[in-house]
């Protein structure tokens, strides 16, 4: 089973500054990664995803993450938000392949950080 | 436009009236899921489907039922609604389970049960 743990439920920040929204997660099997957005009233959008290879994965809207297995973390980075970022942030995960297995494409989602951009 | 579709967007039911909200996507994709969205937990499963004919339960499987027997559609049922199914729903496809392929979402159902 899967399990994931964003760190901050609401993170205040201004304008042009830099923030970073914390992911951990916790899996008995290898995972793909993501990051979504969710404005408010819409559904969700994905941002990023890391499947393989470098573990800095860069996304839309100029958002990065890092993947790091030993601490089992997939922070979010922005180096300047603008008011334009103010969302819902959601940290996923799926199990590698296990077609057919009980977790196979399903996505396990953090509860969620709020990032509000202040002016 | 590659989408998935959600009807309806909002409804208020009451207690034990059966309701079906549809989901439609137009990408062939293979895999479809339900999702359910709660304050403070994030989305949880409901149900699945790999492929036509093929479904599963997720996480909360309990009160609904769903069916795939078209590529495209994937309705969530609710037999009997009770106001603890009130929530926000998500329908969602990609080209298949495995290889970390990309989810899409729909809009979403803001329901209502009372």
């Amino acid at each position: 089973a899967q399990s994931v743990t964003q760190l901050d439920s609401q993170v205040p920040v201004f304008e042009e500054a830099p923030v970073e929204l914390r992911c951990n997660y916790s899996s008995s099997v290898s995972v793909y990664l993501f990051w979504y957005v969710q404005y408010p009233n819409q559904g969700l959008q994905l941002l990023l995803k890391y499947l393989s290879g470098s573990t800095l994965v860069k996304g839309i809207n100029g958002f990065e993450a890092e993947f790091n297995k030993s601490q089992t973390s997939f922070h979010l980075r922005k180096p300047s938000v603008h008011i334009s970022d103010t969302a819902e942030y959601f940290c996923a995960v799926i199990p590698r392949g296990n077609a057919g297995g009980t977790s196979y494409g399903k996505l396990t989602f953090g509860q969620g950080t709020i990032l509000t951009v202040h002016p | 436009e590659a989408q998935v579709t959600q009807n309806p967007r909002y409804l208020i039911t009451v207690t034990g009236k059966k309701l079906t909200v549809t989901c439609s996507q137009n990408m062939n994709h293979e895999y479809m899921s339900w999702y359910r969205q709660d304050p403070g937990l994030g989305l949880r499963q409901i149900y699945y489907s790999m492929n036509v004919e093929v479904t599963d339960k997720g996480d909360v499987p309990e009160g609904y039922k769903v069916s795939r027997k078209e590529k495209r559609n994937f309705p969530l049922i609710l037999e009997s609604p009770s106001p603890n199914q009130t929530s926000l729903y998500f329908c969602a496809s990609s080209l298949s389970g495995g290889r970390g392929h990309e989810q899409y979402f729909g809009p979403g159902t803001r329901l209502t049960v009372t």
